[in-house]
């Protein structure tokens, strides 16, 4: 498709497990970005990458997270030993990269439920 | 460290009213300034995206101001209709460094027949 991708749509699991979500960024994008949006917190940015630059991870909550993006195109973020707080929604934005990158464009986001 | 606030939380006007949204934030030194829409379980869609050297941009019945030093932006929306129903998004970009997004909570307008 045309926009940014992102499986699963839904994800339910049990507080301890491990999950990883997917992102595909539209065709050309060399800047990929993920952010969680939980509510009363509002979107709060988690890691950055640009081409084959070191990802910008500042965002990133605790170490039970990580993310790689392979080849410059598809990303993976993984939560281990997942926590009741690491419930929220998690999205996915790809642009043409750097400042003058243009407009961020959203996948509709992983909803995340830890049981 | 960069804040945006914007207000009202939520708005809800008769289809028809003219209305504006406001947003602020603490660093003037922005790049750019986006106004996003989400609607619910969805992702966000860019609706205007103001370079820190302009002071408004337009999209159809969209209008959204910038003011760089005072720290604020607001987003018009005329003749609203109720499919402009959803929550509106502001975001900044620092200057210099990467172009990660700030972002305010939001504010959730509600256009009725």
């Amino acid at each position: 498709g045309a926009g940014v991708s992102q499986s699963p749509s839904n994800k339910v699991t049990e507080k301890g497990k491990d999950v990883e979500l997917r992102c595909d960024p539209i065709s050309g994008h060399t800047a990929l970005y993920w952010y969680r949006q939980s509510l009363g917190q509002g979107l709060e940015f988690l890691i950055y990458f640009q081409g084959n630059s070191a990802p910008d991870k500042s965002g990133l909550p605790s170490d039970r997270f990580s993310a790689e993006r392979t080849g410059g195109s598809v990303s993976t973020l993984t939560i281990q030993r997942t926590q009741q707080e690491d419930s929220a929604v998690y999205l996915c934005a790809s642009s043409l990269g750097g400042q003058a990158g243009g407009p961020q464009h959203f996948g509709d986001g992983t909803r995340l439920s830890i049981l | 460290k960069q804040e945006v606030t914007q207000i009202p939380a939520a708005l809800s006007v008769p289809e028809g009213e003219n209305l504006v949204l406001n947003c602020s934030f603490t660093d003037s030194a922005i790049y750019n300034l986006q106004w996003f829409r989400q609607d619910p379980g969805k992702g966000l869609t860019s609706l205007l995206l103001i370079q820190s050297s302009q002071r408004e941009q337009t999209s159809g019945r969209l209008n959204a101001s910038l003011d760089k030093s005072s720290g604020r932006s607001t987003l018009y929306i005329a003749a609203s209709q109720p499919g402009d129903s959803a929550t509106y998004l502001c975001a900044v970009t620092l200057m210099g460094g990467y172009s990660t997004l700030t972002f305010g909570k939001g504010t959730m307008l509600l256009v009725s027949p």
